[in-house]
């Protein structure tokens, strides 16, 4: 069974920039999360889709940053305008039906550097 | 709201001897519990969770994990540690109610030394 593909893989821009994280769950599962994971800390939940609609975004810095999951699958998180603290490893992560029960498959992460 | 502190940020053990790492948690209503294992420049992997029964819970690798109630622990074990088991492990907790996502502690770090 494949995994939670994510791309890229590593991300370097310049604050202020824009940047957008891709990412493609495991097949059937109905919901998707990004996490933010910085470096020492454990990921924090930026937002839940169950299919194409969203669950939980309430840590989700709305100013600057943007999801979406058209049809229900792929999903893209963006970022704009960028800063330094977003530098950190952006995490996709799906499972089959998003109750509190469910595990939680990770993809390998996008780590993004903002200079 | 819901948290999770993992006491230790490194644990340092010996090849064959077991190993412990701590996870206490907060949370109201009645907790799911999950450990995670990360390896360098990879994502988390699943290795166990508690639901509901039995208090001591068996998942991959040999490790295991004991829930207290009463502590608010669900520590994560395993009778034998190998080298490769060198990795950053973070506990997470759920609710069945409400908000239902993962909140993760800020992990240990498990140093295995030949």
């Amino acid at each position: 069974e494949a995994g939670v593909a994510q791309s890229p893989r590593y991300k370097i821009i310049e604050k202020r920039q824009s940047v957008a994280f891709w990412c493609n769950p495991i097949s059937g599962h109905a919901t998707l999360y990004w996490y933010q994971q910085i470096l020492g800390q454990g990921p924090k939940l930026l937002i839940q889709f169950q299919n194409n609609g969203v669950v939980d975004d309430s840590q989700l810095p709305k100013d600057r940053f943007s999801a979406e999951r058209l049809k229900g699958v792929d999903s893209t998180l963006k970022i704009q305008p960028a800063k330094l603290e977003d530098s950190a490893v952006y995490l996709c992560a799906s499972s089959l039906m998003g109750g509190g029960t469910d595990t939680q498959y990770f993809g390998p992460g996008t780590r993004l550097t903002v200079l | 709201a819901q948290s999770v502190a993992q006491p230790e940020d490194q644990v340092n053990v010996a090849e064959g001897n077991p190993l412990t790492v701590k996870c206490t948690y907060s949370v109201s209503g009645n907790p799911y519990l999950f450990w995670y294992v990360q390896y360098p420049n990879r994502g988390l992997q699943f290795l166990l969770k508690y639901i509901t029964g039995d208090n001591l819970v068996k998942g991959s690798y040999g490790f295991e994990a004991e829930f207290n109630k009463s502590q608010t622990s669900f520590h994560l074990k395993k009778p034998s540690a190998l080298v490769s088991d060198s990795a950053l492990y973070f506990c997470a907790v759920a609710r069945d109610t409400g908000r239902r996502a993962l909140t993760f502690g800020s992990g240990t770090r498990l140093q295995v030394q030949p």
